[in-house]
Protein backbone atom coordinates (compact mmCIF):
# COMPACT_ATOMS: atom_id res chain seq x y z
CA UNK A 1 0.00 0.00 0.00
CA UNK A 2 1.24 3.57 -0.54
CA UNK A 3 1.55 5.57 2.47
CA UNK A 4 3.95 8.36 3.75
CA UNK A 5 4.69 8.19 7.22
CA UNK A 6 5.82 11.35 9.91
CA UNK A 7 6.45 9.41 13.21
CA UNK A 8 6.81 13.16 15.32
CA UNK A 9 3.89 14.11 15.76
CA UNK A 10 5.07 17.53 17.67
CA UNK A 11 8.26 18.89 17.42
CA UNK A 12 9.73 21.37 20.32
CA UNK A 13 13.35 23.03 19.66
CA UNK A 14 14.97 26.09 20.95
CA UNK A 15 15.94 29.29 18.64
CA UNK A 16 19.03 28.58 16.60
CA UNK A 17 18.80 24.46 17.55
CA UNK A 18 19.03 22.55 14.46
CA UNK A 19 16.05 20.87 13.15
CA UNK A 20 15.24 17.24 11.52
CA UNK A 21 12.02 16.43 10.50
CA UNK A 22 11.53 12.56 9.56
CA UNK A 23 9.89 11.02 6.41
CA UNK A 24 8.95 7.53 5.59
CA UNK A 25 7.74 6.63 2.76
CA UNK A 26 6.08 3.35 0.60
CA UNK A 27 5.38 4.06 -3.23
CA UNK A 28 5.39 1.53 -5.76
CA UNK A 29 6.65 3.74 -8.70
CA UNK A 30 9.41 5.79 -8.40
CA UNK A 31 8.64 8.71 -6.13
CA UNK A 32 8.48 12.22 -6.51
CA UNK A 33 9.33 13.66 -2.82
CA UNK A 34 7.88 16.71 -1.35
CA UNK A 35 7.88 19.08 1.91
CA UNK A 36 5.22 21.31 2.62
CA UNK A 37 5.16 23.76 5.39
CA UNK A 38 1.75 25.38 6.85
CA UNK A 39 1.17 28.29 8.91
CA UNK A 40 -1.99 29.03 10.76
CA UNK A 41 -4.98 29.70 9.07
CA UNK A 42 -3.12 29.54 5.58
CA UNK A 43 -2.40 26.95 2.57
CA UNK A 44 0.36 24.78 2.24
CA UNK A 45 3.80 26.44 0.40
CA UNK A 46 6.12 24.09 -0.58
CA UNK A 47 9.31 23.94 0.87
CA UNK A 48 11.57 21.72 -1.73
CA UNK A 49 11.12 18.84 -4.06
CA UNK A 50 12.96 15.47 -5.26
CA UNK A 51 11.85 14.41 -8.72
CA UNK A 52 15.43 12.65 -9.67
CA UNK A 53 19.50 13.53 -9.54
CA UNK A 54 20.93 15.18 -6.43
CA UNK A 55 19.83 13.33 -3.66
CA UNK A 56 20.35 16.24 -1.53
CA UNK A 57 17.96 19.03 -2.21
CA UNK A 58 17.90 22.44 -1.18
CA UNK A 59 14.89 24.84 -0.58
CA UNK A 60 13.27 28.06 -0.11
CA UNK A 61 14.20 29.45 4.18
CA UNK A 62 17.05 27.47 4.29
CA UNK A 63 15.69 24.23 3.99
CA UNK A 64 17.19 21.23 2.80
CA UNK A 65 16.22 17.10 2.68
CA UNK A 66 18.31 14.21 1.76
CA UNK A 67 16.66 11.53 -0.53
CA UNK A 68 17.92 7.66 1.14
CA UNK A 69 16.15 5.69 -1.72
CA UNK A 70 17.43 2.41 0.64
CA UNK A 71 15.80 3.55 3.74
CA UNK A 72 12.85 5.15 1.78
CA UNK A 73 12.96 8.35 3.33
CA UNK A 74 13.23 11.79 2.49
CA UNK A 75 14.10 13.82 5.78
CA UNK A 76 13.92 16.89 6.53
CA UNK A 77 16.23 19.59 7.95
CA UNK A 78 17.45 23.01 9.03
CA UNK A 79 20.71 24.37 10.46
CA UNK A 80 19.49 26.97 12.92
CA UNK A 81 15.71 27.31 13.39
CA UNK A 82 14.17 30.76 13.66
CA UNK A 83 10.71 31.43 15.61
CA UNK A 84 9.09 31.93 12.25
CA UNK A 85 9.66 28.31 11.40
CA UNK A 86 7.10 27.39 13.73
CA UNK A 87 4.11 25.88 11.39
CA UNK A 88 3.28 22.47 10.17
CA UNK A 89 5.16 20.73 7.86
CA UNK A 90 4.05 17.94 5.94
CA UNK A 91 6.01 15.44 3.50
CA UNK A 92 3.91 14.18 0.46
CA UNK A 93 4.84 11.93 -2.34
CA UNK A 94 3.23 11.27 -6.40
CA UNK A 95 3.96 10.38 -9.40
CA UNK A 96 5.00 11.67 -12.75
CA UNK A 97 1.44 12.69 -14.77
CA UNK A 98 -0.37 13.55 -11.78
CA UNK A 99 -1.10 16.13 -8.76
CA UNK A 100 -2.37 12.87 -6.60
CA UNK A 101 -0.14 13.24 -3.84
CA UNK A 102 -0.11 10.97 -0.43
CA UNK A 103 0.87 13.49 2.37
CA UNK A 104 2.13 12.19 5.93
CA UNK A 105 -0.12 13.55 9.26
CA UNK A 106 2.27 15.99 9.50
CA UNK A 107 4.36 17.32 11.92
CA UNK A 108 3.97 20.22 14.19
CA UNK A 109 6.67 22.32 15.35
CA UNK A 110 7.41 24.38 17.66
CA UNK A 111 9.78 27.01 18.90
CA UNK A 112 11.30 28.03 22.04
CA UNK A 113 12.68 31.58 21.87
CA UNK B 1 -0.06 37.90 -9.42
CA UNK B 2 -2.75 37.01 -8.05
CA UNK B 3 -2.43 33.62 -6.15
CA UNK B 4 -5.15 30.62 -5.72
CA UNK B 5 -8.17 32.28 -4.57
CA UNK B 6 -11.02 29.98 -2.81
CA UNK B 7 -14.84 31.09 -1.68
CA UNK B 8 -16.30 31.40 0.79
CA UNK B 9 -13.37 30.98 3.16
CA UNK B 10 -15.90 29.80 5.81
CA UNK B 11 -19.20 28.49 5.48
CA UNK B 12 -21.59 26.51 8.46
CA UNK B 13 -24.30 24.27 7.04
CA UNK B 14 -26.37 21.91 8.68
CA UNK B 15 -26.90 18.01 7.49
CA UNK B 16 -28.54 17.28 4.60
CA UNK B 17 -27.81 20.60 2.98
CA UNK B 18 -25.29 20.21 -0.54
CA UNK B 19 -22.48 23.32 -0.03
CA UNK B 20 -20.75 24.51 -3.36
CA UNK B 21 -16.74 25.65 -3.34
CA UNK B 22 -15.13 27.91 -5.53
CA UNK B 23 -11.78 28.13 -6.71
CA UNK B 24 -10.02 30.69 -9.19
CA UNK B 25 -6.32 29.39 -10.05
CA UNK B 26 -3.58 31.58 -10.78
CA UNK B 27 -3.91 33.49 -13.57
CA UNK B 28 -2.17 31.09 -16.67
CA UNK B 29 -2.60 27.88 -14.65
CA UNK B 30 -4.75 25.16 -16.41
CA UNK B 31 -4.69 21.99 -13.56
CA UNK B 32 -6.41 22.74 -10.42
CA UNK B 33 -6.97 19.90 -7.49
CA UNK B 34 -8.63 19.84 -4.81
CA UNK B 35 -7.46 18.12 -1.35
CA UNK B 36 -9.75 17.96 1.95
CA UNK B 37 -7.89 18.31 5.44
CA UNK B 38 -9.13 16.64 8.76
CA UNK B 39 -7.05 16.71 11.89
CA UNK B 40 -8.34 12.79 12.19
CA UNK B 41 -7.18 11.83 8.17
CA UNK B 42 -4.97 14.77 7.74
CA UNK B 43 -4.57 15.60 3.42
CA UNK B 44 -6.46 13.56 1.39
CA UNK B 45 -7.00 13.92 -2.30
CA UNK B 46 -10.35 14.38 -3.92
CA UNK B 47 -9.65 15.68 -7.18
CA UNK B 48 -7.22 16.57 -10.12
CA UNK B 49 -8.59 18.80 -13.19
CA UNK B 50 -7.29 19.73 -16.31
CA UNK B 51 -8.23 21.50 -19.38
CA UNK B 52 -11.71 20.70 -18.08
CA UNK B 53 -11.30 17.19 -17.60
CA UNK B 54 -11.38 15.09 -14.39
CA UNK B 55 -8.20 13.02 -14.70
CA UNK B 56 -7.82 11.66 -11.12
CA UNK B 57 -10.29 11.32 -8.39
CA UNK B 58 -9.79 10.01 -4.85
CA UNK B 59 -11.70 7.25 -2.85
CA UNK B 60 -14.12 9.94 -1.70
CA UNK B 61 -18.82 8.70 -1.86
CA UNK B 62 -20.37 9.96 -4.79
CA UNK B 63 -21.80 13.20 -3.20
CA UNK B 64 -18.69 14.83 -3.66
CA UNK B 65 -18.49 15.80 -7.33
CA UNK B 66 -16.55 18.53 -9.08
CA UNK B 67 -16.05 20.32 -12.35
CA UNK B 68 -13.64 22.75 -13.94
CA UNK B 69 -14.52 25.59 -16.82
CA UNK B 70 -12.70 26.85 -19.71
CA UNK B 71 -11.07 29.45 -17.88
CA UNK B 72 -10.01 26.53 -15.58
CA UNK B 73 -11.95 27.67 -12.36
CA UNK B 74 -13.25 24.89 -10.50
CA UNK B 75 -15.98 23.76 -8.35
CA UNK B 76 -16.52 21.48 -6.37
CA UNK B 77 -19.47 20.19 -4.74
CA UNK B 78 -21.13 18.15 -1.72
CA UNK B 79 -24.63 17.23 -1.55
CA UNK B 80 -26.39 15.25 1.54
CA UNK B 81 -23.91 17.00 4.30
CA UNK B 82 -22.88 14.98 6.78
CA UNK B 83 -21.08 15.65 10.16
CA UNK B 84 -17.83 14.16 8.88
CA UNK B 85 -17.79 16.41 5.79
CA UNK B 86 -16.41 19.35 8.20
CA UNK B 87 -13.07 20.09 6.66
CA UNK B 88 -11.16 22.54 5.61
CA UNK B 89 -11.17 22.31 1.92
CA UNK B 90 -8.03 23.31 -0.11
CA UNK B 91 -7.92 24.04 -3.63
CA UNK B 92 -4.24 23.74 -5.79
CA UNK B 93 -3.26 24.90 -9.16
CA UNK B 94 -0.19 24.47 -11.33
CA UNK B 95 0.86 25.26 -14.75
CA UNK B 96 1.22 21.95 -16.33
CA UNK B 97 -0.65 19.10 -16.62
CA UNK B 98 1.47 16.61 -15.43
CA UNK B 99 3.66 16.59 -12.13
CA UNK B 100 6.70 18.35 -13.04
CA UNK B 101 5.96 21.68 -11.11
CA UNK B 102 4.89 23.20 -8.20
CA UNK B 103 1.25 22.89 -6.66
CA UNK B 104 0.23 26.38 -5.65
CA UNK B 105 -2.18 26.04 -2.91
CA UNK B 106 -5.16 28.51 -1.67
CA UNK B 107 -5.86 28.78 1.88
CA UNK B 108 -8.80 27.30 1.84
CA UNK B 109 -12.65 26.99 2.20
CA UNK B 110 -13.23 25.66 5.84
CA UNK B 111 -16.74 24.13 6.15
CA UNK B 112 -18.29 23.13 8.91
CA UNK B 113 -21.16 20.57 9.26
CA UNK B 114 -23.72 21.04 12.07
Amino acid sequence: AQSVTQPDIHITVSEGASLELRCNYSYGATPYLFWYVQSPGQGLQLLLKYFSGDTLVQGIKGFEAEFKRSQSSFNLRKPSVHWSDAAEYFCAVGASGTYKYIFGTGTRLKVLA
Amino acid sequence: KAGVTQTPRYLIKTRGQQVTLSCSPISGHRSVSWYQQTPGQGLQFLFEYFSETQRNKGNFPGRFSGRQFSNSRSEMNVSTLELGDSALYLCASSLQGSNTGELFFGEGSRLTVL
